[in-house]
């Protein structure tokens, strides 16, 4: 199976500042499509994840512009311009390449 | 609106068996491919399974930790996914959640149920 290891474990933030979190798989994501399958989601205390991006680097639906995700084969960064205080919760990577898909451990994000 | 209800959790004995349903309703179920992740308590996210849709070839694929033990079913007539769980074990303990998306190459939206809160234990 792939190993995802992201880090930190914990990320402090403070409002309006920037945050990086980073994902590494033990084997390369990069299809032959030109796709990178590797996606990242966000569970806020008490609720269900969701899905921040997909394939990479791609927003999902209604997720706002301050999200990027960025990397390749297999090493990924999910980063948040201006970090807001919706944004806590654990984030986790999940590889959709081949099954099973596996999840990193997550990052948590708190504000300091 | 898409709506993922599961049902069927609660507790069990090591060895036991229990039955989850995700009902799906606001898409197209014959279409879509059904996941199903679990959480234990105070741990990250485990991929439990997959089935493809019935128009995909309706296959599915298993987590290591369930392989052989858990099997994934869906029924279209009902909208509806179904996971069944034998021989459970201590650490099967958790909330499993459904799920499914709805994605293109550049568009991307993801639905996922409540949970259903599964304990195993003596």
């Amino acid at each position: 199976d792939i190993v995802m290891t992201q880090s930190p474990l914990s990320l402090p933030v403070t409002p309006g500042e920037p945050a990086s979190m980073s994902c590494r798989s033990s084997k390369s994501l990069l299809d032959s499509n030109g796709h990178n399958y590797l996606d990242w989601y966000l569970q806020r205390p008490g609720q269900s994840p969701q899905l921040v991006i997909f394939l990479g680097s791609h927003r999902a639906s209604g997720v706002p512009d301050r999200f990027s995700g960025s990397g390749s084969v297999t090493n990924f960064t999910l980063e948040i311009s201006k970090v807001e205080a919706d944004d806590v919760g654990i984030y986790y990577c999940m590889q959709g390449l081949q099954t099973p898909h596996t999840f990193g451990g997550g990052t948590k994000v708190e504000i300091k | 609106e898409v709506i993922l209800v599961e049902s069927g959790g609660g507790l069990a004995k090591p060895g036991g068996s229990l039955r989850l349903s995700c009902e799906a309703s606001g898409f197209n179920f014959n279409n879509a491919w059904m996941t199903w992740v679990r959480q234990a308590p105070g741990k990250g996210l485990e991929w439990v399974g997959r089935i493809k849709s019935k128009t995909d070839g309706g296959t599915t694929d298993y987590g290591r930790a369930v392989e052989g033990r858990f099997t994934i079913s869906s029924d279209e007539s009902k909208s509806s996914v179904y996971l069944q769980m034998n021989d459970l074990k201590i650490d099967d303990t958790g909330i499993y959640y459904c799920t499914t998306d709805d994605c293109t190459d550049v568009s991307c939206h993801d639905h996922w149920g409540q949970g259903a809160l599964v304990a195993v234990s003596s």
